[in-house]
């Protein structure tokens, strides 16, 4: 069975400790892997979507990566503003999206 | 600007009665969707359409009915049939590029029965 696993469930971090986030999948036929963030009590807002093994995307302080297993998130310098849960997906045909149960990230000034 | 409104907010029904959460786009996307999220869970998909006048059961539709009337309207019906109704509702929608398979969402309906 497809399934998206994501680790840790939650993590906390000082203002400026880097680290990274994971996303395991097993799925067949992978067509993207999407990032989201998702504020508490709001609707998630797309990151990243990453298509093959190999390719990289930035955005400010977050650098996601893929491989044929999994993808990381990598969270360089965070700033309390970073906080929130991330979400990864993963696109198996046309309408199938399967999501993670996310990581919680807080970062402490 | 463009986007996804669900309305409202915040929803509270007592139980044995349907409620219908509100979901609009002005994206001109083609496909949109109803997720479910329960805290500790990912999202589930409840029902997804591509097209006016055509939808397709997700992964846990019973106790859910939508309708898609128009391309910017998808509203979702909860019955008195679903078991465990209070949850966050989530709605999503996306372009009909076929290499794009991005969602984009809205802000979300906070549905609690008793």
């Amino acid at each position: 069975e497809d399934q998206v696993t994501q680790s840790p469930e939650a993590l906390r971090l000082q203002e400026g400790e880097s680290s990274s986030l994971n996303c395991s999948y097993t799925v067949s036929g992978l067509r993207g892997l999407f990032w989201y963030r998702q504020d508490p009590g709001k609707g998630p807002e797309f990151l990243f979507t990453l298509y093959s093994a190999g390719e990289e995307k930035e955005k400010e302080r977050l650098k996601a990566t893929l491989t044929k297993k999994e993808s990381f998130l990598h969270i360089t310098a965070p700033k309390p503003e970073d906080s929130a849960t991330y979400l990864c997906a993963v696109q198996r045909n046309n309408n199938d999206m399967r999501f993670g149960a996310g990581t919680r990230l807080t970062v402490k000034p | 600007d463009g986007g996804i409104t669900q309305s409202p907010k915040y929803l509270f029904r007592k139980e044995g009665q349907n409620v219908t959460l509100s979901c609009e786009q002005n994206l001109n996307h083609d496909a949109m969707y109803w997720y479910r999220q329960d805290p500790g869970q990912g999202l589930r998909l409840i029902y997804y359409s591509q097209i006016v006048n055509d939808f397709q059961k997700g992964d846990i539709a019973e106790g859910y009915s939508v309708s898609r009337e128009k391309k910017e309207s998808f509203p979702l019906t909860v019955t008195s049939a679903q078991k465990n109704p209070t949850a966050f509702y989530l709605c999503a929608s996306r372009a009909g590029d076929p290499f794009s398979y991005e969602q984009y969402f809205g802000p979300g309906t906070r549905l609690t029965v008793t």
